[in-house]
C-alpha cells in the first residue's frame, strides 16, 4: 500500500512552459485534492474532486487545470507557467461517506510533494 | 467563511518540558478540527482530529488536543517534549454542518525543541 504518490519531486520550468504534476492513490479514496504551500502561508486549495469525472475549483484555481478519469489518478496541469506558481504542491486524498464525515473517514492523507520553480 | 489562526509563528521549548501549540478557528456551523505535522521535505502527516464527543482528543506520538467551544480553540499539547517533535504544525478546520465546505488550514507554527 503506497498511499499517495507524486511525481516529479522537483522541477524547474521556464516562464510560459507547461507541465503536468502526477498524483495517484491506492486507498480507493473518493476525494482527492491539490494544494500549494507558500512560505508562511499554510496550504491553499487549488482544485478538488469528489469522484471520477467530477472536479471543482478551490481557493486559488487560476493558471491550473485538473482531470479525474479514474479513482486513482488526479493530475494537475500548468499551462503557461509563471513565477507566481513557484511553490510546493501537495496532493491529498480522503474517503467521505455520502451521509457526511463519520468515524475515521474524512482524514486527508498527503503525498510527499513536488517542489516547482518557475524562472 | 471558515478561518483558522495560529497566533505563534514559532514556539521554542526545552526537551522534557510540556508544549502547547495554539489554534483558534471560525466556522458558521459546528467544527471538525484536525492537527497535522510536517517534517522537513515531507508531506503532512495526520496527528489527531475532533469530530464530536469528548473534548480531549488523544493522537499519535503522545500528542493531545482540547476542544473548547466557548473559546473556539483547539490547542495541541504534549506533556513532555522530545527533540524529534521539532517540526511544522498545522491546524485545519471544516464546517461539519456545511458538507460542501472544504478544509481550511492555518499558516503553521514551527516548533523547536531544544536539547
Amino acid at each position: 500500500n503506497a498511499g499517495v504518490t507524486q511525481t516529479p519531486k522537483f522541477r524547474i520550468l521556464k516562464i510560459g512552459q507547461s507541465m503536468t504534476l502526477q498524483c495517484a492513490q491506492d486507498m480507493n479514496h473518493n476525494y482527492m485534492y491539490w494544494y500549494r504551500q507558500d512560505p508562511g502561508m499554510g496550504l491553499k486549495l487549488i482544485y478538488y474532486s469528489v469522484g471520477a469525472g467530477i472536479t471543482d475549483k478551490g481557493e486559488v484555481p487560476n493558471g491550473y487545470n485538473v482531470s479525474r478519469s479514474t479513482t486513482e489518478d488526479f493530475p494537475l496541469r500548468l499551462e503557461l507557467a509563471a513565477p507566481s506558481q513557484t511553490s510546493v504542491y501537495f496532493c491529498a486524498s480522503s474517503f467521505l461517506l455520502a451521509g457526511g464525515p463519520v468515524g475515521n473517514t474524512d482524514t486527508q492523507y498527503f503525498g510527499p510533494g513536488t517542489r516547482l520553480t518557475v524562472l | 467563511a471558515q478561518s483558522v489562526a495560529q497566533p505563534e509563528d514559532q514556539v521554542n521549548v526545552a526537551e522534557g518540558n510540556p508544549l502547547t501549540v495554539k489554534c483558534t478557528y471560525s466556522v458558521s456551523g459546528n467544527p471538525y478540527l484536525f492537527w497535522y505535522v510536517q517534517y522537513p521535505n515531507r508531506g503532512l502527516q495526520f496527528l489527531l482530529k475532533y469530530i464530536t464527543g469528548d473534548n480531549l482528543v488523544k493522537g499519535s506520538y503522545g500528542f493531545e488536543a482540547e476542544f473548547n467551544k466557548s473559546q473556539t480553540s483547539f490547542h495541541l499539547k504534549k506533556p513532555s517534549a522530545l527533540v524529534s517533535d521539532s517540526a511544522l504544525y498545522f491546524c485545519a478546520v471544516r464546517d461539519r454542518d456545511n458538507y460542501g465546505q472544504n478544509f481550511v488550514f492555518g499558516p503553521g507554527t514551527r516548533l523547536s525543541v531544544l536539547p
